[in-house]
């Protein structure tokens, strides 16, 4: 089957300091690869995407490369800030019918980026 | 518009009540879905509305049921729930049917509680 696997965390870093959370997955076929984020008591928001192999997804300073020879999707950022304190999930999406249209999720990093 | 709107923002309802989550889009998605989200955890797929069809129930109790009266509109009406069914629950939706990979954009949920 289908699965996200992340670093679980916490992480708790300084301001400005730089940040790797690992992601790897399994997936029968290719699939589409995102982060989300969930500040504290919101919904998810789509952080980044990629939707094939040697993609690289960015926004707001954080990064992944779609990497499909390690079946991986690290976010990075170069310089957190307070304000990027969240849960982060990888998730994958596979095309095709049945099973495969949803998202699945990684069980998610909590991030704690302190002053 | 590119928000998934959801009303109310947070739900206390007794085991006999009966409640309705409410879900909006106006960003023309035709896939729509419901995910019920536990503290510290990913969210979980519930339901998945394709063109206003439910296409998918992942073996979800029937005191849940959802309603999709049209493109715009998702319902989850609540019945006889119990305490373990405390959850964040989100609305999401994607712009093509859920076999095509379109991103999907989330609501800020519904933060229930059962008592």
């Amino acid at each position: 089957g289908n699965s996200v696997t992340q670093m679980e965390g916490p992480v708790t870093l300084s301001e400005e300091a730089f940040l790797t959370i690992n992601c790897t997955y399994t997936a029968t076929g290719y699939p589409s690869l995102f982060w989300y984020v969930q500040y504290p008591g919101e919904g998810l928001q789509l952080l980044l995407k990629a939707t094939k192999a040697d993609d690289k997804g960015s926004n707001k300073g954080f990064e992944a490369t779609y990497r499909k020879e390690t079946t991986s999707f690290h976010l990075e950022k170069g310089s957190v800030q307070v304000s990027d304190s969240a849960v982060y999930f990888c998730a994958l999406r596979l095309g095709g019918g049945g099973s495969n249209y949803k998202l699945t999720f990684g069980k998610g990093t909590l991030l704690t980026v302190n002053p | 518009d590119t928000e998934v709107t959801q009303t109310p923002k947070h739900l206390v309802m007794g085991m006999t009540n009966k409640k309705s989550l409410k879900c909006e889009q106006h960003m023309g998605h035709r896939a729509m879905y419901w995910y019920k989200q536990k503290a510290k955890k990913p969210p979980e797929l519930m339901f998945v509305y394709s063109y206003e069809k439910l296409s998918i129930n992942e073996s979800v109790p029937s005191r849940f049921s959802p309603e999709c009266p049209n493109s715009s509109l998702l319902n989850l009406h609540l019945h006889a729930l119990q305490p373990e069914d405390s959850a964040l629950y989100l609305c999401a939706s994607s712009q093509y049917g859920e076999t095509i990979l379109g991103e999907y954009t989330f609501g800020s949920g519904t933060r229930l509680t059962v008592v």
